[in-house]
């Protein structure tokens, strides 16, 4: 089984439509979780941490199934903008080896006028 | 601020040839990690320093590579020989200390061997 999973899509959705990804990791001692957004072409930057209790910023929404090792991120009101590819991010330890992030391999979003 | 740089932007070589990225991580960083993205592999671990000291290398492919971090501002990526299927996007990224799992990439290297 792959450390981070993430269906590769695309996922092709009209403007203004909420969309879901969903992510599974292997490693059940992992610690952290984000979501790195990745633009064509382009370097990729963090778009959010996932906490346990699930958090928001704006559109965005994650939240974190330790029992399920699941990982999800809803955009509600999807933008043009928005089309990128999502990297699932998995922090595999505490400690010495605690900076050693586990890239998934993406979901692709295609926000259609 | 400058964020992390890395030269060259591309670079298109033959089959045998030595290949150098560069790479100056954001100042202050005391973490620096070299990552390659292929389409079949997405983001890989290729080592990663702290304080200019190699902690893990597991991830680099094997005797070809080589990774260097000579002081804090400067660290190289150097693959000799150069094969085809060593063709991918580098990354250096930079961090400091905290525990905010914030990763800062470079624009990477797309690095093509013919």
């Amino acid at each position: 089984r792959k450390e981070v999973e993430q269906d590769p899509g695309p996922f092709n959705v009209p403007e203004g439509a909420t969309v879901a990804f969903n992510c599974t990791y292997s490693n059940s001692a992992s610690q952290s979780f984000f979501w790195y957004r990745q633009d064509c072409r382009k370097e990729p930057k963090l778009l959010m941490s996932v906490y346990s209790s699930g958090n928001e910023d704006g559109r965005f929404t994650a939240q974190l199934n330790r029992a399920s090792q699941y990982i999800s991120l809803l955009i509600r009101d999807s933008k043009l903008s928005d089309s990128a590819t999502y990297l699932c991010v998995v922090n595999p330890a505490r400690g010495a080896g605690s900076y050693q992030l586990t890239f998934g391999k993406g979901t692709k979003l295609s926000v259609i006028p | 601020d400058a964020g992390v740089i890395q030269s060259p932007r591309h670079e298109v070589t033959e089959m045998g040839q030595e290949v150098t990225l560069r790479c100056k991580p954001i100042s202050g960083h005391d973490y620096l990690f070299w990552y390659r993205q292929t389409m079949m592999r997405g983001l890989e671990l290729l080592i990663y320093f702290n304080n200019n000291v190699p902690i893990d290398d597991s991830g680099m492919p094997e005797d070809r590579f080589s990774a260097k971090m000579p002081n804090a501002s400067f660290s190289t990526l150097k693959i000799q020989p150069s094969e085809p299927r060593d063709s991918a996007v580098y990354f250096c990224a930079s961090r400091d200390g905290g525990d905010t799992g914030e990763l800062f990439f470079g624009e990477g290297s797309r690095l093509t061997v013919l």
